[in-house]
């Protein structure tokens, strides 16, 4: 299996525009997960998901928009691009048992102009 | 804010074992202790976890205190590609609420030189 994928890899967005970052796994994963990482920063969670139909907003979740709809995949969705929202995006997955690991897929490195 | 504090830097020589300490002095009872690291730029990478006794696996070992208060990662026999930020995370077992979430601090960046 593929594991966790992201989609773009690279994107440069001028201010105001909007996008949506994908972030798929084939793990049948419940819960998934969205953080954006600033140069020389830990992580920072955006939002989260617990399940289908199920969403929840982390440290930073303003001016980004998610939604689930199904188990496999969790866009994040920016709609007006900021100067400060440019970073590197890391989605994530794991299952929901208590001691589990979770999978981060490679990264959207994202420039807003 | 995490709840971990780790040295924000350490040197180890290619071929030695590597200690990296964490300090989790408020962890509750049935939170676990979580190890990742991020290489370069790429995403982070599950090295292990516990939550009372040590564990090890193909990667390297963990040490918890008695007490839960602090925790060693042990990488046993350390290689140039081992440099990465290592990061060090409480989590607690629930994902139905935030706490259940990892919460990245700035983690320890380990340089394994030659």
């Amino acid at each position: 299996n593929a594991g966790v994928t992201q989609t773009p890899k690279f994107q440069v967005l001028k201010t105001g525009q909007s996008m949506t970052l994908q972030c798929a796994q084939d793990m049948n994963h419940e819960y998934m997960s969205w953080y954006r990482q600033d140069p020389g920063m830990g992580l920072r969670l955006i939002h989260y998901s617990v399940g289908a139909g199920i969403t929840d907003q982390g440290e930073v979740p303003n001016g980004y928009n998610v939604s689930r709809s199904t188990t496999e995949d969790f866009p994040l969705r920016l709609l007006s691009a900021a100067p400060s929202q440019t970073s590197v995006y890391f989605c994530a997955s794991s299952t929901l048992d208590g001691g589990a690991e979770q999978y981060f897929g490679p990264g959207t490195r994202l420039t807003v102009t | 804010d995490a709840k971990t504090t780790q040295p924000p830097s350490m040197d180890c020589a290619e071929g030695r074992a590597a200690n990296l300490p964490c300090n989790h002095s408020t962890i509750s009872g049935n939170e676990y202790v979580y190890w990742y690291r991020q290489i370069h730029s790429q995403g982070p990478q599950y090295i292990i976890h516990g939550l009372k006794n040590n564990e090890t696996n193909e990667m390297a070992s963990l040490i918890i205190t008695e007490d839960r208060k602090s925790s060693t990662l042990i990488l046993p026999h350390a290689t140039l590609r081992d440099t990465a930020v290592y990061y060090c995370i409480v989590r607690h077992p629930n994902y139905g609420g935030s706490q259940g979430n990892l919460i990245f601090g700035k983690g320890t960046k380990l340089s394994v030189k030659p």
